[in-house]
C-alpha cells in the first residue's frame, strides 16, 4: 500500500514563527501536492512538485514555500505564520500515470493553530 | 477555469439505506476524469471512485455507484446499503485530460445513522 507520512499531526505556532510541515511518500511517486483544506471550501492546492527540484504554484500559494530536495519528501513553509494560515494541511502524491488520472494518495492531514 | 459544487454540505441516511450526493462542475474541456474522494474522520483520504468522461458507462464499485450526465456536467454518488463506516466527508473532484491538478468541490458530511 501506499503511504504517505506527514510528520506532525497537530501544531500550535505563534504569530510570526517559521513552521515547516513535512511529508514523505514510500511509493517513488513522482507527484506530490499540497493542499489547503477549510470547512464550506473544500482542498486548495497550494503548491505541487512533479519531479526533485521542480515547483509549481497552486491557487493560493501565498504566504507559503516548498522544498522538494529529494523525490520522497516534499515540504511546506510559512516563512512567517499568520492567524489566518490555521488550517488542515494535506499532502499527495501521485505517480507519473496518475498526473492525468489524477488518483491521489494522501496523508493524515496535519492541524495547524496560529495564535 | 473548471469549477465544481457540492450543493449539500451535509446528509444524513440510516444504516442500510440508500444516499445520493450531488456534484455539478463547469469545465470547457472535451475529456476528463471525476472522482469521489472519502475522508473518515481523523483518517487519510481515500479514492472511492473513478469516472473517465469519455466512457458512457457509469462507473461502479461494490456499493457506491455514480450518475455521470455528460451534458448536464453533474456527477452523483449513490451509496447502496449504507453502512455506519460511511461516515466521512465526500468530496467531488475533477481532473482535465490535459494533465493539470484536481479541482474539488467543497465537500458533503454524510453520516449513516444506526
Amino acid at each position: 500500500d501506499v503511504k504517505v507520512t506527514q510528520s506532525s499531526r497537530y501544531l500550535v505556532k505563534r504569530t510570526g514563527e517559521k513552521v515547516f510541515l513535512e511529508c514523505v511518500q514510500d511509493m517513488d511517486h513522482e507527484n506530490m501536492f499540497w493542499y489547503r483544506q477549510d470547512p464550506g471550501l473544500g482542498l486548495r492546492l497550494i503548491y505541487f512538485s512533479y519531479d526533485v527540484k521542480m515547483k509549481e504554484k497552486g491557487d493560493i500559494p501565498e504566504g507559503y514555500s516548498v522544498s522538494r530536495e529529494k523525490k520522497e519528501r516534499f515540504s511546506l513553509i510559512l516563512e512567517s505564520a499568520s492567524t489566518n494560515q490555521t488550517s488542515m494541511y494535506l499532502c499527495a502524491s501521485s505517480s507519473s500515470s496518475g498526473w492525468n488520472t489524477g488518483e491521489l494518495f494522501f496523508g493524515e492531514g496535519s492541524r495547524l493553530t496560529v495564535l | 477555469a473548471q469549477t465544481v459544487t457540492q450543493s449539500q454540505p451535509e446528509m444524513s441516511v440510516q444504516e442500510a439505506e440508500t444516499v445520493t450526493l450531488s456534484c455539478t462542475y463547469d469545465t470547457s474541456e472535451s475529456n476528463y476524469y471525476l472522482f469521489w474522494y472519502k475522508q473518515p474522520p481523523s483518517r487519510q483520504m481515500i479514492l472511492v471512485i473513478r469516472q473517465e468522461a469519455y466512457k458512457q458507462q457509469n462507473a461502479t464499485e461494490n456499493r457506491f455507484s455514480v450518475n455521470f450526465q455528460k451534458a448536464a456536467k453533474s456527477f452523483s454518488l449513490k451509496i447502496s446499503d449504507s453502512q455506519l463506516g460511511d461516515t466521512a466527508m465526500y468530496f467531488c473532484a475533477f481532473n482535465p485530460d490535459s494533465g493539470s491538478r484536481l479541482t474539488f468541490g467543497e465537500g458533503t458530511q454524510l453520516t449513516v445513522n444506526p
